[in-house]
This record gives C-alpha cells, structure tokens and sequence, in this order.
C-alpha cells in the first residue's frame, strides 16, 4: 500500500464553525507533513510530525490545530477560519525527514 | 535553506526530450536535489532524486554538474500527459526543503 488517502475531499465551512481533516498513511511512515495550497502557488508547509511529536510550525495561526493521534493518522482541526484560509489542503508522508515525501490527494476547503 | 531559481514556464511538443534547469546556487554539502511533479488538483508526486553526477530512473533523467550549483530534469519523448508543474527542491532533509515556484510544463501536439 502506498497510498496516502485524506478525507473528506471537498469541505465547506462557515467561518464559525470546526471541522477537521484527515489523513492516513499505512507505509509505515514516520514522518508526516500538512500543506497548504493556493490556486497556482506551490505548496507551503504547515506542520511537520516526526514519530508522532510536532517538530515543525511554520507560525500557522492557532485556528489551525494538528493532532497525531498514531504512527498513521494525521488531523488537522479547524476553527474560526477566515475565507482567506480556502485553499487545497496536502497531507504528505515520508519513511524519514531524508526520503522522498509521498502525497495524499488533497481536501479542497472552502470557507464562506 | 537553498533557493532555488526555474523558468516560469516552458513549451514543447509531444516526442521532444524537454530538459528543465533549477539553479541552486547556495546548496550545501550535505543537500541533496529532488524533483516533483503535479498535476492540478492533485498532491505533487516524486520524480527523482540526487546528490551529483547522474541519475536515471523509468521516467527521468537528473544531471547534477560538478559544481551541484544547478541540476537538470530531464523528460524523454513526452506526451500530453506530462503536462504539469515540476518542482525543484535542495535539502539535506525534507524539514529543510521548501516548494518554490515550479516550472509550468506545457506539451501541445
């Protein structure tokens, strides 16, 4: 299995509500990563878990919370979100910081 | 973290070999160079990776000067199916590696 799949993959939100995004890998990975993604921008890192502890914030604003609950998850809560924050949402793992990254499809987010 | 520099976007036609350069002129020791591919709407996917001279898998070619101040994608014969944006990423580790602004690859007929 090397797939990464993330759910849902379209979400709409108001900008009072929470909702979260999820992210799994089954490679055995120990690394990984949430990206965000404008419309013909390359994708910017968020957050970056290394054997399950946040190593990396790339001073995403708190609305934004990671969670990994084990090796193979990854969540991604949000609340409070602004439309500004639409955008496609990149999950990524990789079997180490030094390997190849691996890509989940994504999950389009649209805020209202 | 090493910058690195790709043209914007470039042409070609279906059959052509098309090479894409990634200047990467503060790259250290110890990084290395991958490419990604993406296709919209969809996460980037690993093309090749390396650290010097040459490397060669079932879909690319990577040539990495003496130097390693620039690298080269390399595609053989593409199709439409190429058409993409590549990445170019410098680092000793992918908490280190940043996207910069791709190269738009687009194949015509």
């Amino acid at each position: 299995d090397t797939e990464v799949t993330q759910t849902p993959k379209h979400l709409v939100m108001g900008m009072t509500n929470k909702k979260s995004l999820k992210c799994e890998q089954h490679m055995g990975h120990r690394a990984m990563y949430w990206y965000k993604q404008k419309a013909k921008k390359p994708p910017e890192l968020m957050f970056v878990y290394s054997y399950e502890k946040l190593s990396i914030n790339e001073s995403v604003p708190s609305r934004f919370s990671p969670e990994c609950p084990n090796s193979s998850l990854l969540n991604l809560h949000l609340h409070a979100l602004q439309p500004e924050d639409s955008a496609l949402y990149l999950c990524a793992s990789s079997q180490d910081h030094r390997y190849e990254q691996y890509f989940g499809p994504g999950t389009r987010l649209t805020v209202t | 973290l090493a910058k690195t520099t790709q043209p914007i976007s470039m042409d070609s036609y279906e059959g052509q070999e098309v090479n894409i350069t990634c200047s990467h002129n503060n790259i250290a020791t110890n990084d290395y160079i991958t490419w990604y591919q993406q296709f919209p709407s969809q996460g980037p996917r690993f093309i090749i990776q390396g650290y010097k001279t040459k490397v060669t898998n079932e879909v690319a070619s990577l040539f990495i000067p003496a130097d390693r101040k620039s690298s080269t994608l390399s595609l053989p014969r593409v199709s439409l199916s190429d058409t993409a944006v590549y990445y170019c990423l410098v680092g000793d580790n992918n908490n280190d590696m940043r996207f910069g602004a791709g190269t738009r690859l687009t194949v015509k007929p």
